[in-house]
């Protein structure tokens, strides 16, 4: 069974520029968090998804948004990058009816 | 509201030698409490569970908790490590609000020395 991945592995934006991530779960799986992992402030948990529906959101700024698709697959969009949100962001996905979840290896931002 | 410390931000331990990384949690509802490891470079990988039963939970790599409501602790053992043991550990707390997100601890660095 092939774990929840990530793509870009690497990503190097400027400021002000746009940065687009995405996850496809786990197969089965139809929830996906986002989590963003910086320097000095740990694991925060940014956005969930479920069923194609935005159920729940962590302490960032509207810039940070995304989307899920009809296969359960996500995209996180970051608008007007700053360069505190260089960090490894990191998505995970959890079947339904449990409650631990699986994380992919991670898309490291970096903004300069 | 759900909170997580892990008091010891690193752990040095010599090969062979049994470790203990603490994890205290704050929660005014029932949790679900889990220990997750971080390879460098890579992202987490679940080590073990508690969602409910036995207090006494085993997980992978030899690893094992003990869930201690009283104590609100939930902290990880290995009696034995090895060199491959060398990463971050995280302790994570759910429940509660019913969106299953995770509170994560601040993570504990574990080295261990041959």
């Amino acid at each position: 069974e092939a774990g929840v991945t990530q793509s870009p592995t690497h990503l190097i934006k400027t400021r002000g520029q746009q940065a687009t991530l995405r996850c496809s779960p786990i197969s089965g799986h139809t929830s996906v968090y986002w989590y963003q992992q910086a320097l000095g402030l740990g694991l925060q948990f940014l956005l969930w998804y479920d069923e194609g529906e935005e159920r729940n959101r962590g302490n960032f700024p509207p810039r940070f948004s995304g989307r899920q698709f009809p296969n359960y697959s996500s995209e996180l969009n970051v608008n007007a990058l700053e360069l505190e949100d260089s960090a490894l962001y990191l998505c995970a996905s959890r079947p339904q009816g449990t409650y631990e979840q699986y994380f992919g290896p991670g898309t490291r931002l970096t903004v300069t | 509201a759900q909170s997580v410390t892990q008091l010891d931000s690193q752990v040095p331990v010599f090969e062979e030698a049994p470790v203990e990384l603490r994890c205290n949690y704050s929660s005014s509802v029932s949790v679900y409490l889990f220990w997750y490891v971080q390879y460098p470079n890579q992202g987490l990988q679940l080590l073990l569970k508690y969602l409910s039963g036995s207090t006494l939970v085993k997980g992978i790599n030899g690893f094992e908790a003990e869930f201690n409501k009283s104590q609100t602790s939930f902290h990880l053992r290995k009696p034995s490590v090895h060199i491959s043991d060398t990463a971050e550990y995280f302790c994570a707390v759910s429940g509660a609000s019913g969106t299953y997100k995770y509170i994560f601890g601040t993570g504990t660095r574990l080295k261990v020395l041959a």
